[in-house]
């Protein structure tokens, strides 16, 4: 168990429909990454937040959009499906810490969440 | 930007047997981290293994050991009496403090056959 949890592990919605998958962190982690891993392929880096701010983005369509809280727990929403957005969402937390060491960078993954677009 | 590059979609080995991945990347950071992580059929995502870029020493853990050569931006993963469960996807990933923007290359698929 990495500690990290995230809802729901399946879901399955039609084409023009719009989700929300969470994700709450480790205890401790500040930092939220999400990731698309499509069939078979690699993982796609999406976002990255830190304490509530955004830090990074890679390849993250206009339709899709996230968020952390105050709590930091992060939900990313995910708008006018298409059958390609049919994948396996993972979120990760880390420590977070610039300045690395100890365990800096190492990422803990949830289980993923499935969606699937009919 | 980091790019991670494996270049070997697939890969099989016998049980007992030991197995080397590749993995190269690119970046003009000096200060990182590297990692392999394992991707089972249950899709869970398993550290296998860490590697600081300022230690010279090679990381490992267990059956699982890493020749990290750093002018040459390599960083392969050897396997060592190999198992059935090794059998997975296996990821190099890279991170620069600086930014904390961890990146994946595409992975090997492993399988361990008996």
């Amino acid at each position: 168990d990495s500690g990290v949890t995230q809802t729901p592990k399946h879901l399955i919605t039609a084409t023009g429909q719009r989700v929300t998958l969470r994700c709450s962190p480790r205890s401790g982690d500040l930092s939220v990454y999400w990731y698309q891993q499509s069939l078979d392929q690699g993982l796609q880096f999406l976002i990255q937040y830190y304490n509530g701010e955004e830090r990074a983005k890679g390849n993250i369509l206009e339709r899709f959009s996230a968020q952390q809280f105050p709590d930091l727990h992060s939900e990313l929403n995910l708008s006018s499906l298409e059958l390609g957005d049919s994948a396996l969402y993972f979120c990760a937390s880390s420590v977070g810490s610039r300045t690395g060491g100890g365990r800096a960078g190492e990422l803990f993954f949830g289980e993923g969440s499935r969606l699937t677009v009919l | 930007a980091q790019t991670v590059t494996q270049s070997q979609p697939e890969m099989s080995v016998q049980e007992a047997e030991t197995v080397t991945l590749s993995c190269t990347y690119d970046t003009s950071e000096n200060n990182y981290y590297l990692f392999w992580y394992k991707q089972p059929p249950s899709r869970q995502m398993i550290l296998v293994i860490r590697q600081e870029a300022y230690k010279q020493q090679n990381a490992t853990e267990n059956r699982f050991s890493v020749n990290f050569q750093k002018a040459a931006k390599s960083f392969s993963l050897k396997i060592s009496d190999s198992q059935l469960g090794d059998t997975a996807m296996y990821f190099c990933a890279f991170i620069a403090p600086i930014n904390n923007d961890m990146r994946f290359g595409a992975g090997t698929r492993l399988t361990v056959k008996p």
